[in-house]
This record gives C-alpha cells, structure tokens and sequence, in this order.
C-alpha cells in the first residue's frame, strides 16, 4: 500500500463549526505533515509529526489543532476558522530515515469555511 | 531563509521539449526535488538531485548546479497529460521538511 488517504474529500463549514480532517498511511513512514494550499500557490508546511510527536508547528493559529493518535493516523481539528482559511489542505507522508527526502501526499481536503 | 523562484508559466506544443527552471537561495543545501500537481490533485514526487549533474527518468530529465544554486527540469516529447504546475522543492529544517518554489503552470498545446 503506498498511498496517503484523506478524508473527507470535501467539506463546508461555518465559522461556529467544529470539524476534523483524517489523513492515514499504512507505509509505515514515521514523519506526517500538514499543508495548506491556496490556488495557484505552493504548499505552504503547517505541521509536521516525527514518530508522533509534534515537532515543527510553522506559526500556525490555534484555530488549527494537529492530533497524531498513533503512527498511521493524522488529524487535523478546525475551530471558529475564518473564510480566508478556505483551502486545499494536503496531507503527507515521508520514511523519515536517512537521505529519502520524497513526500507521499493525499489528494487533499477542499475546505470552504462561510 | 529559503527562496526559490520559478517562471509562473510556461506554453509547449505537443511533442516539444521545454525546460523549467529553478533558482535557489537556502541556508544549507541538501538537494533539489521536483514535483507535478495536476488540477485538483495531489502533488507527486518526480525527481531528487543531490549531487551536480543530469538525472534521467523517462521522458523527464532533471538538472542540478550546486554552484549556480541553479536547476531545472526538463519534459521531453511533451503529452496533453503533462499539462500541470511543476514545482521544484528543497528540504529544510534538518531535512524534516520541504520548502516549494514559487511553481510553474505548464500548459501544453495541439
């Protein structure tokens, strides 16, 4: 299996919800990242995970609250979001050992916040 | 501090060759990736350059200079399906993450 799964694929949600998004990979990578990505733009790094620990959080507000429960799963918890954080938000996945610095990513929640 | 600059758009006929460049300023160096993203998809990794020199894969061959902080990668006999942004990428931070280039929107022509 070498593929990230993101779900949900899309999401709407307003400014007072509370949502999850899941990502997983059964790779047995032991570095998960989150990115965000607004159109015609690069991945911007949010969070990365190495053996499920936080270990880089890139001035992210907290709003955006990361969970790595164990070392398949990534979750990202959304709280009183603002429109402008409407976005891809991608999901990603590296060995995390030696010089393989390749990332695996999902194929994206597209978030819109109203 | 990490910057990479790439032209933001790039136009081909099919079965041309074009070449996309990367220029590269970073605190510490490890290599160059390039990445695809097609419309809506995800980015997928397509090469790594660690040392100076050529890699081939395929139709797509990708270059590095270290001393130019210089690299570029280069889509041979170009498809319909190559149409997509390109992104080159450098890790950073130790290695634990990945710093993305400005991108570049390729869109090949009939």
């Amino acid at each position: 299996d070498t593929e990230v799964t993101q779900t949900p694929k899309h999401l709407v949600m307003g400014m007072t919800n509370k949502k999850s998004l899941k990502c997983e990979q059964h790779m047995g990578h032991r570095a998960m990242y989150w990115y965000k990505q607004k159109a015609k733009k690069p991945p911007e790094l949010m969070f990365v995970y190495s053996y499920e620990k936080l270990s880089i959080n890139e001035s992210v507000p907290s709003r955006f609250s990361p969970e790595c429960p164990n070392s398949s799963l990534l979750n990202l918890h959304l709280h009183a979001l603002q429109p402008e954080d409407s976005a891809l938000y991608l999901c990603a996945s590296r060995p995390g050992t030696g010089g393989n610095y390749e990332q695996y990513f999902g194929p994206g929640t597209r978030l819109t916040v109203t | 501090g990490q910057s990479l600059e790439q032209p933001s758009e790039v136009t081909a006929v099919e079965g041309a060759i074009v070449q996309i460049n990367c220029t590269y300023q970073t605190s510490g160096f490890y290599g160059l990736s390039w990445y695809q993203q097609h419309d809506g998809g995800a980015p997928t990794f397509l090469s790594y350059n660690a040392l100076d020199g050529l890699e081939e894969t395929g139709r797509f061959s990708s270059f590095l200079s270290r001393s130019d902080s210089y690299g570029y990668l280069l889509l041979q006999e170009l498809q319909m399906k190559d149409s997509a942004s390109y992104f080159c990428a450098v890790p950073a931070g130790g290695g634990n993450k990945l710093t993305f280039g400005t991108g570049t929107q390729l869109k090949v022509e009939l």
